[in-house]
């Protein structure tokens, strides 16, 4: 079984400060992780993923997230936020041996200027 | 806009009748996937399609629900008598393999009145 927990369900920081969107994860083998967000009236846009190598992975629009196994974590980061990265934000992990990917309940990331 | 269309984008219907939606993923997407997301909650996995072989189904789904992939290009996903309890966002993912990002559509919104 794999399951994804997303502990905050809410994240606020102010413009220009680093911010933290934490996921932890449960599988029985390897983990691909993902992360997606999704702005109002729009669909989930993925961001960035973690499948094998560097523990540090960057993506889209200034996001990174780091790859713990021994803490089973795989939080998102961003060094200075901004107001339009307001949005909420969604962690998954896939087993290497499942088909399905699992979501975690979602995290509403406030950036107030 | 992902590239993966749904239609419809809203349905209203009674409690009793059947639903059909339609999705279109990205052309050279072999995987497709259903979810469906209530609000304040993640995706939950419905099903997923490796061409047009139905390699998962989730547990959680009853026999009312069945989906369909005919020539590995778009998939439909029919609701039996709907229920009010079926009333949700459905969301249609596509990705190119197993390790890829999902590319999701925007959703159809499904009203059991």
């Amino acid at each position: 079984a794999q399951s994804v927990a997303q502990p905050e369900d809410q994240v606020n920081v102010a413009e220009g400060n680093p911010l933290t969107v934490k996921c932890t994860y449960s599988v029985s083998g390897n983990p691909y992780l993902f992360w997606y967000v999704q702005y109002p009236n729009r669909g989930l846009q993925f961001l960035l993923k973690y499948i094998t190598g560097d523990n540090l992975v960057k993506g889209s629009y200034g996001f990174e997230a780091e790859f713990n196994k021994s803490q089973t974590s795989f939080h998102l980061k961003k060094p200075s936020a901004l107001v339009s990265d307001s949005a909420l934000y969604f962690c998954a992990v896939r087993d290497t041996n499942a088909g399905k990917s699992t979501f975690g309940d979602g995290t509403t990331l406030t950036v107030k200027p | 806009d992902t590239g993966v269309s749904q239609d419809p984008r809203h349905k209203i219907t009674k409690r009793g009748q059947n639903v059909t939606f339609r999705c279109d993923p990205i052309s050279e997407h072999n995987r497709l996937y259903w979810y469906r997301q209530t609000l304040g909650q993640g995706p939950e996995f419905l099903t997923y399609f490796q061409n047009e072989a139905q390699l998962e189904k989730s547990r959680l789904l009853s026999d009312r629900f069945s989906a369909e992939r005919p020539k590995g290009s778009f998939s439909t996903l029919e609701i039996q008598r709907t229920e009010q309890g079926d009333s949700a966002m459905y969301l249609c993912a596509s990705s190119l393999a197993s390790v890829d990002e999902q590319f999701f559509g925007p959703g159809t919104r499904l009203t059991v009145l």
